[in-house]
C-alpha cells in the first residue's frame, strides 16, 4: 500500500533562515505531488504540484520554492523565511482521477 | 479557472438531524469532485469521489452540473460527524491540479 512521510512535524526557524520541508512517497510509481499551505479560514492553499521528476508546477508566488529530485521525493524550500511564511504546510500525493492523499504535516512558525 | 467555494465556515446541527455541507464550483468543463474530512488531530483524508458515486459513513453527495454543485449529505447527524470538511475539484483532461474550498466546520451537538 501506498504511504507518505512529511518531516519534521514542527518546525520553529528565526527569519531570514533557511528552509528545507520534506516530503516522501512509498508504493507507487511516478505519483503526482503536492505541496499545500492549511491556513484557518482560508483552506487549503495549492502551492505547487509536480507530475514528474525535475517538474514544477507554481500557483501562488512568494518566498517559497519547490522541487523534485526523485520520483517519489518533494522538497519546499525558501532561501529566506518571512514571518508570513508561518503556517501549515501539507504534502500530498495523488492524481485527479483517485484525489489527494496527505501526509501528517508540518506545523512551521517563523520567529 | 478552477474554484471551489464551500459558503458556511461554520454548521452546527443536532445529533440525528440531517446536514447537509454546500459545494459550489467553477470550471467551464468537466470536473472530477472530492469531499475531504478532517477529524480533531487527524490527518486529511479522502472521504469521497463523485466518480465512484459511493456512501461513506453515512454520507453521499450528487454532483449537479446545471447548478455546478457537489453538497454533501448525510440523513441523520452523529456526533463522531464533528469535523472539518472540505470540498474539492480536479479539471478532467485539464492539468493535474486539486483546487480546495476554504472548508466548513461541522459540529453535532448532543
Amino acid at each position: 500500500s501506498q504511504t507518505i512521510h512529511q518531516w519534521p512535524a514542527t518546525l520553529v526557524q528565526p527569519v531570514g533562515s533557511p528552509l528545507s520541508l520534506e516530503c516522501t512517497v512509498e508504493g507507487t510509481s511516478n505519483p503526482n505531488l503536492y505541496w499545500y499551505r492549511q491556513a484557518a479560514g482560508r483552506g487549503l492553499q495549492l502551492l505547487f504540484y509536480s507530475v514528474g521528476i525535475g517538474q514544477i508546477s507554481s500557483e501562488v508566488p512568494q518566498n517559497l520554492s519547490a522541487s523534485r529530485p526523485q520520483d517519489r521525493q518533494f522538497i519546499l524550500s525558501s532561501k529566506k523565511l518571512l514571518l508570513s511564511d508561518s503556517g501549515f504546510y501539507l504534502c500530498a500525493w495523488g492524481d485527479r482521477a483517485i484525489g489527494a492523499f496527505f501526509g501528517q504535516g508540518t506545523r512551521l512558525t517563523v520567529v | 479557472a478552477q474554484r471551489v467555494t464551500q459558503p458556511e465556515k461554520l454548521l452546527s446541527v443536532f445529533k440525528g438531524a440531517p446536514v447537509e455541507l454546500k459545494c459550489n464550483y467553477s470550471y467551464s468543463g468537466s470536473p472530477e469532485l472530492f469531499w475531504y474530512v478532517q477529524y480533531s488531530r487527524q490527518r486529511l483524508q479522502l472521504l469521497l469521489r463523485h466518480i465512484s458515486r459511493e456512501s461513506i459513513k453515512g454520507f453521499t453527495a450528487d454532483l449537479n452540473k446545471g447548478e455546478t454543485s457537489f453538497h454533501l449529505k448525510k440523513p441523520f447527524a452523529q456526533e463522531e460527524d464533528s469535523a472539518m470538511y472540505y470540498c474539492a475539484l480536479s479539471a478532467q483532461g485539464g492539468s493535474e491540479k486539486l483546487v480546495f474550498g476554504k472548508g466548513t466546520k461541522l459540529t453535532v451537538n448532543p
